[in-house]
């Protein structure tokens, strides 16, 4: 079985500073690792994943994520946040890279960044 | 990039009546479609998962005669809530993937049922 946990419902920070998303994840097999952004009433946005390679991924809006196998998380992490970057950040997990497989998400975690 | 598209985007509804919700992909064929549902503060619960020409799979607890999914055309899936009622309002994502292996989400739909 696949399990996300998002173990903040909230994290705030203020405007500038650097900002972490946590996310800590168990897969069976090998993980492909996903994060999406939600706003007010939208659907999701795909901000970036990982499959394979390098642990560091970078995606849109300036974001990036570590992969670290031994620890099993996957945090988000900006170097200086956004007012604009406020809203609701979800992780997700699948144990295969195929569109067939459904995402198993965290609960989420809602940004929120004070000028 | 791929898009998907949802319609209606809101809805009201009385209780006791049916509701559709389409699901398309715009620029893509769409083998498998996903549909999610979304509480107030929480996560995205699969629902269940829809291959084009079959038979709809749903998640444990979910009851396929309240939501019927069909998946009929590579680029069209929809949710018929059936007999809604109040604790069906709730917020209907759908996703979609082809031949890319990744999945687009579609924008959602808010379901209220007073």
């Amino acid at each position: 079985a696949q399990s996300v946990a998002q173990p903040e419902d909230q994290v705030n920070v203020a405007e500038g500073n650097p900002l972490t998303v946590k996310c800590t994840y168990s897969v069976s097999g090998n993980p492909y690792l996903f994060w999406y952004v939600q706003y007010p009433n939208r659907g999701l946005q795909f901000l970036l994943k990982y499959i394979t390679g390098d642990n560091l991924v970078k995606g849109s809006y300036g974001f990036e994520a570590e992969f670290n196998k031994s620890q099993t998380s996957f945090h988000l992490k900006k170097p200086s946040a956004l007012v604009s970057d406020s809203a609701l950040y979800f992780c997700a997990v699948r144990d295969r890279y195929s569109g067939n497989t459904p995402l198993v998400f965290g609960k989420g975690t809602r940004l929120s960044v004070i000028a | 990039g791929a898009v998907v598209s949802q319609h209606p985007s809101w809805v009201i509804c009385k209780s006791g009546t049916s509701v559709k919700i389409e699901c398309r992909s715009l620029d893509f064929q769409a083998t498998t479609m996903f549909w999610y549902r979304q509480f107030p503060k929480q996560s995205l619960m699969l629902m269940a998962t829809s291959n084009e020409g079959s038979k709809a799979t749903y998640e444990q607890g979910v009851e396929k005669d309240k939501f019927l999914i069909n998946h009929a055309s590579l680029t069209l899936s929809t949710l018929t809530v059936t007999s809604a009622h109040p604790e069906d309002s709730s917020f209907y994502i759908c996703s979609a993937s082809g031949a890319s292996d990744e999945q687009y989400f579609g924008p959602g739909t808010r379901l209220t049922v007073t």
